[in-house]
């Protein structure tokens, strides 16, 4: 079975400030993919990310970073420079493919950022 | 390029009326179609998914069905609702088999049972 974790329910700063979201993840599967999702407040998820399991290097964009660590089955998130704007809850995913070939995500419970002036 | 388009964004409906929420996609063919609801605590439960126009798989028990009468149309239905059915409802569309290229998301209904 598939299981994501978000340890963090809820994480407070203050712009500027540098915030990590943790993502741990459990899967017997070897092939398999993580995503992160972001969900501000009006409701639809956006997604920010996807990296397949034999991928391990680290992605940058602007602000962001992710960090993937199979040895710690970790993929966690990190926003550089928060501003008000990245105030959301954040999601992460896991995917696997069932015995019929199909991918079905598994989320976690998610991480509402709030970022404060 | 491709759009889901979900609806109603909002609805209000008493207890032990019927609902049907509506997701369609353009611009691709054969998608996966996933339904989710968000309850209060956030989290995102997997209601449904279909690979193909006859092939949903449930996820959850509960009195909620899913239909696919087009290739690019998911509906989600219930014959009589209970209060637990409130919460934030969104629909999902995926490509391929083989590799996942990741999920998009329409814009999602808010259900209020009352």
């Amino acid at each position: 079975a598939q299981k994501v974790t978000q340890a963090q329910t809820e994480i407070s700063v203050v712009e500027k400030e540098d915030v990590t979201l943790d993502c741990v993840y459990e899967t017997r599967d070897t092939t398999y993919y993580l995503f992160w999702y972001k969900q501000p407040p009006s409701g639809e998820l956006v997604f920010l990310i996807r990296r397949n399991s034999f991928d391990e290097q680290n992605e940058i964009s602007g602000r962001y970073s992710w960090n993937f660590q199979k040895s710690t089955s970790s993929f966690n998130f990190t926003i550089t420079a928060s501003q008000v704007v990245d105030s959301a809850v954040y999601f992460c995913a896991l995917s696997a493919a069932t015995s019929g070939g199909s991918y079905i995500p598994t989320f976690g419970r998610g991480t509402s950022l709030i970022v404060h002036p | 390029s491709q759009t889901i388009h979900q609806w109603p964004a909002t609805l209000v409906q008493p207890v032990g009326s019927p609902l049907s929420l509506e997701c369609t996609v353009e611009g691709t063919s054969n998608p996966n179609l996933y339904w989710y609801r968000q309850a209060a605590g956030r989290g995102l439960q997997l209601l449904f998914y279909s690979i193909g126009i006859d092939q949903i798989s449930s996820e959850v028990p509960q009195n909620l069905s899913a239909s696919r009468p087009q290739d690019r149309q998911f509906i989600l239905s219930s014959k009589k609702l209970l209060l637990s059915d409130s919460g934030f409802y969104l629909c999902a569309w995926s490509a391929g088999v083989r590799y996942d290229y990741g999920y998009t998301f329409g814009s999602g209904t808010r259900l209020t049972v009352v």
